[in-house]
C-alpha cells in the first residue's frame, strides 16, 4: 500500500528556509495531487498548498510568497520549501496524497518543525 | 469571507447518535469532508465527497449537507470514536481548500 514520509530538519531558526521531503512509496507520484498541511501544537489543520504530478502547483494565499513546492518524479518524491520563517511557522508538517484537490485519502506520519534560535 | 466553522467540543453519551456541524458559505458549492484526528497521528479521512466512507471506516459515519452546514453523523457512538474531527472543502472561489478549526468529541 502507499505509504508517505516526511524528512527534514527538525529546528529551523528565524528568518531562514524550512525545506521538508517527503517520500512516496509503494505507489507511483504520478496521475495525483500531493499535498503539505500543517498543524501548530495545540491547534487545528492548515492547509499549505499543492503539486501536481505534472509540477503544477496552487498554494494558500496567506502563505503564498513564502512557499514553493516541488515534485521529483524519478525519486517518487515532493518537496516544501518555506522561507523568511517566524515561531508562528513550528508546527507538525503532513504530505498527503490529494484527490480532486480537496481530498487527503493517504497521510504521512507528520513531522515536526520547531522555529527557534 | 472563505471560513468553515466548527464547534471546538461536543459530547456524546455511549451508543447514543451524535452530529458534528460544519458552517460556511462555500459549502453551499462544494462538498464537505471530514477526516478524524486522535492524539499524536495523522488525520484519516472518514467521509469525503457528497457521502463516501473510505475503506475501513464503519458504517456508522455518515455525511450530509444542506445549505451552508455540512455534517457528520456517528450513529451508535463508540469509546474509539473519541477524537477530534476536521472538516474541509473549497473556498469561494473552487481553487484553494480550507479546514474547519476542528471538533473535540467526548465519548461519555
Amino acid at each position: 500500500q502507499v505509504q508517505l514520509q516526511e524528512s527534514g530538519p527538525g529546528l529551523v531558526k528565524p528568518s531562514e528556509t524550512l525545506s521538508l521531503t517527503c517520500t512516496v512509496s509503494g505507489g507511483s507520484i504520478s496521475t495525483y495531487y500531493w499535498s503539505w498541511i500543517r498543524q501548530p501544537p495545540g491547534k487545528g489543520l492548515e492547509w499549505i498548498g499543492y503539486v501536481y504530478y505534472s509540477g503544477s502547483t496552487n498554494y494558500n494565499p496567506s502563505l503564498k510568497s513564502r512557499v514553493t513546492m516541488s515534485v521529483d518524479t524519478s525519486k517518487n518524491q515532493l518537496s516544501l520549501k518555506l522561507t523568511s520563517v517566524t515561531a508562528s511557522d513550528t508546527a507538525v508538517y503532513y504530505c498527503a496524497r490529494t484527490t480532486v484537490i480537496d481530498i487527503f485519502d493517504i497521510w504521512g506520519q507528520g513531522t515536526m518543525v520547531t522555529v527557534s534560535s | 469571507s472563505s471560513e468553515l466553522t466548527q464547534d471546538p467540543a461536543v459530547s456524546v453519551a455511549l451508543g447514543q447518535t451524535v452530529r458534528i456541524t460544519c458552517q460556511g458559505d462555500s459549502l453551499r458549492s462544494h462538498y464537505t469532508n471530514w477526516y478524524q484526528q486522535k492524539p499524536g497521528q495523522a488525520p484519516v479521512v472518514v467521509i469525503y465527497g457528497k457521502n463516501n466512507r473510505p475503506s475501513g471506516i464503519p458504517d456508522r459515519f455518515s455525511g450530509s449537507s444542506s445549505g451552508n452546514t455540512g455534517s457528520l453523523t456517528i450513529t451508535g457512538a463508540q469509546a474509539e470514536d473519541e477524537a477530534d474531527y476536521y472538516c474541509n472543502s473549497r473556498d469561494n472561489s473552487g481553487n484553494h481548500v480550507l479546514f474547519g478549526g476542528g471538533t473535540r468529541l467526548t465519548v461519555l
